[in-house]
């Protein structure tokens, strides 16, 4: 069965610092996969995606992923980060049923 | 790009009342819809997948004449609470698409707390 798994619960880092936010996913086939943010009492914001190609993806507000087949992994990353990016950040990967399987999330903290 | 808008934001009734909610589909049609439960500090839960014209298809372990799903048009899905109690306190959340290339448009949230 499809699965996401996001190892860090909790991840904190000073404001400025480079952010990488870990994901590895169970499935199959060539997964087609999503980074959401979530604000505190809101809905989730799609901040990039993966289907093919290009390993790299950017996404908005200076986020960007990776996609290592060999690894099973899809890492958010973001050079600097602002203290306006204090959220929480899910992994999800689309199954075969239609639907999107989410991870745990992962609540980032930025320190002043 | 699609944008989903959900209401009411909030909501407070009291515990063996029902509660609606409400998701609008405002620059798509929106053929299917997703229905879930984010508890405090968890991901979320799907619950249920509503078709438009169809019977909703539920998650294993949702109650189907708790949780009452109607998506009767293009453009509206609806999520009915009946018969609330405090265990059914939490954060709902719908979400849609024209297709999963966009990935799938949430709605900003119903937080429902039963008394």
């Amino acid at each position: 069965a499809q699965s996401v798994t996001q190892p860090d619960i909790h991840i904190t880092v000073s404001e400025g610092a480079s952010l990488e936010l870990r994901c590895n996913y169970s499935y199959g086939a060539t997964p087609y996969l999503f980074w959401y943010v979530q604000s505190p009492g809101q809905g989730l914001q799609l901040l990039l995606k993966y289907f093919s190609g290009d390993t790299l993806v950017q996404g908005i507000k200076g986020f960007e992923a990776e996609f290592k087949r060999s690894q099973s992994s899809f890492n958010l990353r973001k050079p600097s980060v602002h203290w306006s990016d204090a959220a929480e950040y899910f992994c999800a990967v689309y199954n075969q049923g239609g639907k999107l399987i989410f991870g745990q999330g992962t609540e980032l903290s930025v320190k002043p | 790009g699609a944008v989903v808008s959900q209401h009411p934001s909030w909501v407070i009734c009291k515990s063996g009342t029902s509660v609606k909610i409400e998701c609008r589909s405002l620059d798509f049609q929106a053929t299917t819809m997703f229905w879930y439960r984010q508890f405090p500090k968890q991901s979320l839960m799907l619950m249920a997948t509503s078709n438009e014209g169809s019977k909703a298809t539920y998650e294993q372990g949702v109650e189907k004449d708790k949780f009452l799903i109607n998506h009767a048009s293009l453009t509206l899905s609806t999520l009915t609470v009946t018969s609330a109690h405090p265990e059914d306190s939490s954060f709902y959340i719908c979400s849609g698409g024209e297709g999963i290339s966009d990935g799938y448009t949430f709605g900003s949230g119903t937080r429902l707390t039963v008394v």
